[in-house]
């Protein structure tokens, strides 16, 4: 399965920009770049998904390099609600009984200051 | 909306016991999954159907096995529990691809003693 990479936290204060970096310079050419987030004592909560052009929603901004090895999730204002830990994935592209598989990595750790 | 259910929400076993963690989604889906999450680490994840009647061993298969019953219910079985398996296990389900979202239950806490 290719591998994500992401700083194990970061910070910031409300209602300014956060920028979470993803890398994955293994990634396939099949292979969609999600992003979970994972509240307090919550189950994960999709946020976006792309496979080569930028994406937008009501929750965040998915920016993708050229070549696909690394990502950007852009989360606009950051509230208090915001502080979770976001997940970088590659969902397997590839056939047969892995198709579809979603592997979590480690994460990273979004505090938000007032 | 149901979405993803999974009972129970929370569990003590005693080491050797067995039990099965239930999971049932209504959102017709196609692809379902169990995982695993320690405490301060990421999840893990069990196995893996990627359709009915099918299963796939995900990182951490050893001491769990699984019966996709239908297409609404994927159940987690534990034959002989461990210490080692205490957790939070989580349930989600998708539709097939991997141009979908996953939807995730809100997690058994389970205590092996």
């Amino acid at each position: 399965d290719a591998k994500t990479t992401q700083p194990n936290s970061m910070e910031s204060n409300e209602e300014e920009p956060v920028h979470l970096p993803c890398n994955h310079s293994t990634i396939s050419g099949t292979d969609y770049i999600h992003w979970y987030r994972q509240l307090p004592s919550q189950g994960p909560e999709y946020v976006i998904h792309g496979l080569t052009s930028n994406v937008n929603n009501r929750m965040a901004s998915l920016a993708i390099a050229e070549d696909r090895k690394s990502s950007t999730l852009i989360l606009h204002r950051a509230t208090l609600r915001d502080a979770a830990v976001y997940y970088c994935i590659l969902r397997d592209g590839t056939g047969g009984t892995s198709y579809g598989k979603l592997t979590f990595g480690q994460g990273t750790i979004l505090t938000v200051h007032p | 909306n149901a979405g993803v259910t999974q009972t129970p929400k929370f569990q003590v076993l005693k080491t050797g016991q067995s039990m099965t963690l239930q999971c049932a989604q209504d959102m017709n889906h196609n692809s379902m999954y169990w995982y695993r999450q320690d405490p301060g680490m990421g999840l893990r994840l069990i196995y893996y159907s990627a359709s009915e009647g099918t299963t796939d061993k995900g990182e951490v298969p050893n001491g769990y096995n699984v019966s996709r019953l239908n297409k609404r219910e994927f159940s987690l079985r534990l034959e002989s529990a461990a210490p080692s398996q205490t957790s939070v296990y989580f349930c989600a389900s998708s539709v097939r691809g991997v141009n979908t979202e996953a939807f995730f239950g809100q997690g058994t806490r389970l205590t092996v003693v």
